[in-house]
């Protein structure tokens, strides 16, 4: 079975601090990982996908496949990051999303 | 460009009446899903589109939830006899292929449901 665990449902921080959203996923395959976000009042888009190995707006997140993450990090955290966060699986040859419950990160001035 | 649009943005119905969703996919794109977001649930999936291939149904929670496709477009997921616990924002997505593989799925603003 597909799942994907996001084990805290909140996370506040200050600004310029470092932040951490824990995904972590079960899948006997080759997945694909993503990370999906929801500013206030906004549509669900796409933050960063694992292939593409890429930094979008300060955030990377490596596949560890041994660990079954894809944690999302941040150095220095802005106060514009403050939205919901979405970890989402594609399984090999499956078309649909499998998406964690979701984390609501705060950044305070 | 325009992006995936879902009408109406709010839905108030009585329990056991039929509710109608409209998704329109950004154009040219030939995947399209709906999803289900409820407190405490997340983002489940319902159905899946792709071109004319048949559709998959896996996510649909009931025989009472059904959607069409016409035209390789629009799309419409149809609730009937709705129940309290259908109260969600429904979400539609649409993708284009790339490699054989569908690509970024782009999410419209949602529909919310709401079953008094």
């Amino acid at each position: 079975a597909q799942r994907v665990t996001q084990p805290e449902k909140l996370l506040s921080v200050f600004k310029g601090a470092p932040v951490e959203l824990k995904c972590n996923y079960s899948y006997s395959g080759s997945p694909e990982l993503f990370w999906y976000v929801q500013y206030s009042r906004q549509r669900l888009q796409l933050l960063l996908r694992h292939i593409s190995r890429e930094s979008i707006k300060g955030f990377t997140a490596d596949l560890n496949k041994g660990e079954t993450s894809f944690h999302l990090k941040k150095p220095f955290a802005q106060e514009e990051d403050s939205a919901m966060y979405y970890c989402a699986l594609r399984g090999s040859g499956s078309e649909k999303l499998v998406f964690g419950k979701g984390m609501k990160l705060t950044v305070n001035p | 460009g325009a992006g995936v649009s879902q009408s109406p943005s709010n839905k108030v119905t009585e329990k056991g009446k039929d509710v109608e969703l409209r998704c329109d996919p950004i154009s040219g794109h030939t995947a399209l899903y709906w999803y289900r977001q409820s407190l405490g649930q997340g983002l489940e999936f319902l159905i899946y589109f792709q071109g004319n291939s048949a559709p998959d149904k896996s996510g649909l929670p009931s025989d009472r939830f059904s959607a069409e496709r016409t035209g390789g477009s629009v799309s419409t997921l149809t609730i009937q006899r709705t129940q309290q616990e259908d109260s969600a924002v429904y979400l539609c997505a649409s993708s284009s292929i790339y490699r054989d593989l569908t690509d970024t799925q782009y999410f419209g603003p949602g529909t919310r449901l709401t079953v008094l």
